[in-house]
């Protein structure tokens, strides 16, 4: 199976301060990859679909890029709100799989 | 979007099977594909199984063949996760979303249920 490991685990990080978030998968998926972003209590939220495609209602600063086996998820102008933990899903091979998380703390 | 809504929290004994319900409304049924997955206590997202777009047929997780059932009722527009020979592991929020679009084998999970609470202990 495709698995995804991201990085970091954890970052601490300043409002208003750019944010990068890698998702590398162990062999190529061309570009199905999709990220959500889940708050605590709550469902996960679709929020780049297919590496750079953006999708409904989701804030434009927040932005996806690559293919392959290398992605990233970037927030410019980091907010309170975008405080969450963000996964990478694969959907390219069966079984489909997800990374571990990245958790955003505010500083 | 499609709406999903989950069948309440269950407490199983180690060794017995649960039943988990997902309601989806707001499409046609036949262009929902219903997929699950859970989320153990402060662990990440680990996906069960679910009906591909195109194939139309049901695929599942490794760590989970022959213990798992994903089932659906056309009639009431319900999806159902059956999981056998609960351990004290299997304890976690199960969600079920839906894979979209229905054209794409490889797409994305649009909508969610709210999650159903799943804890297995003696």
């Amino acid at each position: 199976e495709v698995v995804l490991t991201q990085s970091p685990d954890l970052q601490s990080v300043t409002l208003r301060d750019r944010v990068t978030i890698t998702c590398r998968a162990s062999e190529s998926i061309g570009t199905n990859l999709h990220w959500y972003q889940q708050k605590p209590g709550q469902s996960p939220k679709l929020v780049i679909r297919f590496a750079s495609q953006s999708f409904s209602g989701v804030p434009s600063r927040i932005t996806g890029s690559g293919s392959g086996t290398e992605f990233t998820l970037t927030i410019n102008s980091l907010e309170a709100e975008d405080a969450a933990t963000y996964y990478c899903h694969q959907s390219d091979t069966l079984p489909f799989t997800f990374g571990q998380g990245t958790k955003l703390e505010i500083k | 979007q499609v709406h999903l809504v989950q069948s309440g929290a269950e407490v199983k004994k180690p060794g017995s099977s649960v039943r988990v319900s997902c309601e989806a409304s707001g499409d046609t049924f036949s262009s929902i594909y219903i997929h699950w997955v859970r989320q153990a206590p402060g662990q990440g997202l680990e996906w069960i199984g679910g009906r591909i777009p195109v194939l139309d047929t049901t695929h599942y997780a490794h760590n989970f063949q022959g213990r798992v059932t994903i089932t659906a009722d056309k009639s009431t527009s319900t999806s159902y996760l059956d999981l056998d020979s609960l351990r004290s592991d299997d304890t976690a929020i199960y969600f079920c979303a839906n894979l979209f679009p229905d054209y794409e084998p490889r797409g994305w999970f649009d909508s969610w249920g709210r999650g159903t609470l799943v804890t297995v202990s003696s």
